[in-house]
């Protein structure tokens, strides 16, 4: 299995830009997780879905922030506009088993905003 | 305010002596806890876990100790090596919604 793949792994944009980062979740895993990962602020939670349909959105830092996931198998952040304080590696994580704890993230995207 | 944090955020440790990570909670309702691994330019690796009504899991030379009346949980790492240089996160599972600590790295001196 190839893992959960992000894309892009790093992106460089400028302030007021759109930006869309993609995951790819391992097949036949039912739930996807986007977290957010900054020195000052750790691995925040900013939603997860449950087959494709979003559960908990409370981790969404405003408007701006949008995400989606059409099918089992591809989902998208968005940030529209971007800003500087929008740096950050974002991660996308997958599973399977309810009441575990075995996510499984892919390697992240790096995003600066300048 | 964040339910999971760690005691310290960097500890050091001779090659081949045990590593201890603490980590204490606050949400007496999370069903699981969670330690994970991070090395650099990596995303986070699961370790084990471990079952709110548990207080003690082995894996392959670690150890998670949970104990539930003063809400402290704990990784232990046998035989500490160098590849086991990383930043270690505990993390809670509420309602199959996984919350993290901000993470303790650990350096591994020669």
């Amino acid at each position: 299995d190839a893992g959960v793949i992000q894309s892009p792994r790093h992106e460089v944009t400028e302030m007021g830009q759109e930006v869309t980062l993609r995951c790819k979740p391992i097949s036949g895993h039912n739930s996807l997780f986007w977290y957010r990962q900054t020195m000052m602020r750790g691995l925040e939670l900013l939603i997860y879905f449950n087959n494709n349909v979003p559960i908990d959105d409370s981790g969404m830092p405003e408007d701006r922030f949008s995400a989606k996931m059409p099918n089992a198998s591809f989902s998208t952040l968005k940030i529209q506009p971007s800003e500087p304080r929008d740096s950050a590696v974002y991660f996308c994580a997958s599973w399977t088993s309810y009441n575990t704890g075995e996510l499984f993230f892919g390697e992240g995207s790096r995003l600066t905003v300048l | 305010g964040e339910s999971v944090g760690l005691h310290l955020p960097t500890l050091s440790v001779q090659e081949g002596d045990n590593s201890i990570i603490n980590c204490a909670y606050s949400n007496s309702a999370s069903d699981y806890f969670i330690w994970y691994k991070q090395e650099s330019g990596k995303g986070p690796q699961f370790i084990i876990d471990i079952r709110s009504n548990m207080d003690k899991r082995q894996g392959q030379r670690v150890t998670v100790l949970l104990n539930k009346t003063v809400k402290h949980l704990s990784l232990q790492i046998a035989a500490t090596q160098p590849g086991d240089s990383a930043v270690y996160f505990c993390a809670e599972n509420m309602r199959n919604k996984i919350i993290f600590g901000k993470g303790t790295r650990l350096h591994i001196l020669p």
